[in-house]
């Protein structure tokens, strides 16, 4: 069965610092997606991307994020000063075309600990 | 992951019995609905999904039924087994146009099953 990859899994990052956390979304997929589940929380929206741009983004999303597609099957999300509050599991997902969303598939997750 | 139930609403349930999850959705425009299971350490996964011109709808095992004149959703797992044990989030899609759908999740349901 086809699956997203998220890497790192668990990534530790000093307050201040910029990380990268990477996807592998299914080959076939057109839309990719950020979310993000502070613990305890409910998993929340950040950012849908489509045809190499931001479809639409919440307004978690600010200007310390950003993503990018570098290549064919890599989509990444870039988090340029990190603060305590950013700690949270980070969600990849895609999804392809279709009227049922069976196929929209999520990552396992980074675990982002900011200290 | 313990420490995920301190914030949710919680299920517990002997090995064979029937388990309902329940969530309450507020906008009575909506006509697409989610159930997600997550897993200790995972990303959401696909469950069953509804439209709205259906009442009810039955996968394996489990039955969602939607009740639109209370805005009401229930999944219904039969015959839980351990390993049904998880967070139960429903979901609402929005769509941005073409096949981009942003997710708007629920609080989520602990689910534990009891041998």
């Amino acid at each position: 069965e086809p699956e997203v990859t998220q890497t790192p899994s668990h990534q530790v990052t000093q307050m201040g610092q910029e990380v990268i956390l990477r996807c592998v979304p299914i080959s076939n997929h057109l839309y990719f997606y950020w979310y993000r589940q502070i613990l305890g929380q409910k998993v929340e929206f950040l950012v849908s991307f489509y045809n190499n741009e931001i479809s639409e983004k919440s307004e978690i999303f600010d200007d310390q994020f950003s993503v990018e597609r570098p290549d064919g099957s890599n989509f990444t999300l870039k988090i340029r000063s990190t603060k305590l509050e950013d700690s949270a599991m980070y969600f990849c997902a895609s999804s392809g075309n279709g009227p049922s969303l069976d196929g929209y598939t999520f990552g396992s997750g980074t675990r982002l600990t900011v200290v | 992951g313990e420490s995920v139930g301190l914030h949710l609403p919680t299920l517990s349930v002997q090995e064979g019995d029937n388990s309902i999850i329940n969530c309450a959705y507020s906008n009575s425009a909506s006509d697409y609905f989610i159930w997600y299971k997550q897993e200790s350490g995972k990303g959401p996964q696909f469950i069953i999904d509804i439209r709205s011109n259906m009442d009810k709808r039955q996968g394996q095992r489990v039955t969602v039924l939607l009740n639109k004149t209370v805005k009401h959703l229930s999944l219904q797992i039969a015959a839980t087994q351990p390993g049904d044990s998880a967070v139960y989030f429903c979901a609402e899609p929005e769509n941005s146009g073409g096949s981009n759908y942003k997710l708007t999740f629920g609080k989520g349901t602990l689910l534990t099953v009891n041998p």
